[in-house]
């Protein structure tokens, strides 16, 4: 099956650097990459839609300026996160859609990544 | 108030016992889909349904379009099915993709 890869899967830092997370498509090509955090005991929440070669789109709230996605190829996109302070700690997940399946809806996560900013 | 709501939150049972878990939505969806997130947080799809009921071995998924509602099942529990259970929804924009919304999700133990 489709596999999406995602590094680091922890990550601690100090407050006031920045973080950048990869997330990978490894067996099939990804047109179009979803970014969501989710908190403790919370639902996931999309940050930005990633499409290859073009900006991405984020969700009303999500400061783009603070969290850089890049997708510049069919199998990589980048989160980072600039100048991190401690409630940016969470959890942070990408899932990827097939080239070659846009419409079917089918999903594939990466293995998500736990950022702690102290 | 989420777009979808799970229940329960946390489920508890004894190996072999039959689980449900159920999702209620408010919204307009095109598909609906159940999510397993292990303790390191990984995310599979299970499950991706728009109508009636699907089978994947000892899982089954159902959605009943008209009452909003789905069903996940697991018979003969075991162990190894111990995760957080996510219900998500598809709201389509026009003639794109639309985004998803998500559960809270529900947290399985199951005891040998």
């Amino acid at each position: 099956g489709a596999v999406v890869s995602q590094h680091p899967s922890r990550v601690i830092c100090k407050s006031g650097t920045s973080v950048k997370i990869e997330c990978r498509s490894l067996d099939f090509q990804a047109t179009t990459m979803f970014w969501y955090r989710q908190f403790p005991k919370q639902s996931l929440m999309l940050m930005a839609t990633s499409n290859e070669g073009s900006k991405a789109t984020y969700e009303q709230g999500v400061e783009k300026d603070k969290f850089l996605i890049n997708h510049a190829s069919l199998t990589l996109s980048t989160l980072t996160v600039t100048s991190a302070h401690p409630e940016d700690s969470s959890f942070y997940i990408c899932s990827a859609r097939d080239k070659l399946l846009p419409y079917t809806g089918e999903l594939f996560f990466g293995e998500g990544s736990r950022l702690t900013v102290l | 108030k989420n777009e979808v709501e799970q229940s329960p939150q946390n489920l508890t049972a004894q190996e072999g016992e039959f689980i449900t878990i159920n999702c209620s939505y408010s919204v307009g969806i095109s598909a609906l889909h159940w999510l397993q997130q292990h303790p390191g947080g990984g995310i599979v799809s299970l499950f991706m349904l728009s109508s009636g009921k699907k089978k994947h071995g000892r899982l089954i998924a159902t959605i009943n379009i008209q009452e909003k509602h789905s069903s996940l099942h697991i018979t003969a529990s075991h162990p190894r099915d111990s995760a957080v259970y996510i219900c998500a929804v598809r709201v389509d924009r026009g003639s794109t993709l639309g985004r998803l919304y998500f559960g809270r999700g529900t947290q399985l133990t199951v005891w040998p």
